[in-house]
């Protein structure tokens, strides 16, 4: 597509209760990042994928997080036993793979809302 | 060492006046400085990017001032205009971190009046 798009883009779900939020990433893209942004905060990393090689989970805050891309494509972050403080704008962005002079800049998507009551 | 600190928090200009953010990083191993815009219920969208091999990029009325001794780099922007209104973001990556991810300032509310 002509850009990152994420699903839902709003998402309101009850404290304990699973969610999963979806990145399709710019085609031709190999790298994908999940940053997480809290209301008035900067961008905090979460994950990051590259090609075939292992993500680098480092980002992620507990092991009710994960995520996955299948294909090199769309990626699928999902929260279990979500809790209040896991509400925030989850955001993808996707970009270039890393050449010698270093990456370029990403390609954000939208972001999906999560709101946990 | 991947903190970059970026002030001030907010920021009132007045229309056709002058917009400073600045930042300041530790990591030595940094060599790749973008800046993103973001508007409300929207993703960061790249601005402008510099490397520490120039000490200046302008891009219209946007311009990177970048201070390698000093690691601090700035983010101008000219003649400021109400639809400049937005959260200005600061970032720095470098070949160390390995993933190549981005570390994101805490962010700049600009509001431009008319």
């Amino acid at each position: 597509g002509a850009g990152v798009s994420q699903s839902p883009s709003n998402k309101v779900t009850e404290k304990g209760k699973d969610v999963e939020l979806r990145c399709d990433p710019i085609s031709g893209h190999t790298a994908l990042y999940w940053y997480r942004q809290s209301l008035g905060q900067g961008l905090e990393f979460l994950i990051y994928f590259q090609g075939n090689s292992a993500p680098d989970k480092s980002g992620l805050p507990s092991d009710r997080f994960s995520a996955e891309r299948t294909g090199g494509s769309v990626s699928t972050l999902t929260i279990q036993r979500t809790q209040q403080e896991d509400s925030a704008v989850y955001l993808c962005a996707s970009s270039f793979r890393e050449t010698l002079g270093g990456i370029y800049g990403y390609t954000f998507g939208s972001g999906t809302r999560l709101t946990v009551v | 060492q991947q903190q970059v600190k970026q002030s001030p928090q907010s920021l009132i200009v007045q229309k056709g006046g002058i917009s400073i953010i600045n930042c300041a990083y530790e990591n030595t191993a940094f060599d790749y400085f973008p800046w993103y815009q973001q508007f409300p219920g929207k993703g960061p969208a790249l601005l402008i990017a510099i490397r520490p091999d120039v000490s200046e990029k302008k891009e219209g009325r946007f311009t990177i001032s970048f201070n390698k001794s000093a690691k601090q780099f700035s983010l101008h922007i000219m003649d400021s205009q109400p639809g400049d209104s937005a959260t200005y973001f600061c970032a720095a990556s470098g070949r160390d971190t390995g993933r190549r991810a981005l570390t994101f300032g805490s962010g700049t509310r600009l509001q431009v009046q008319p």
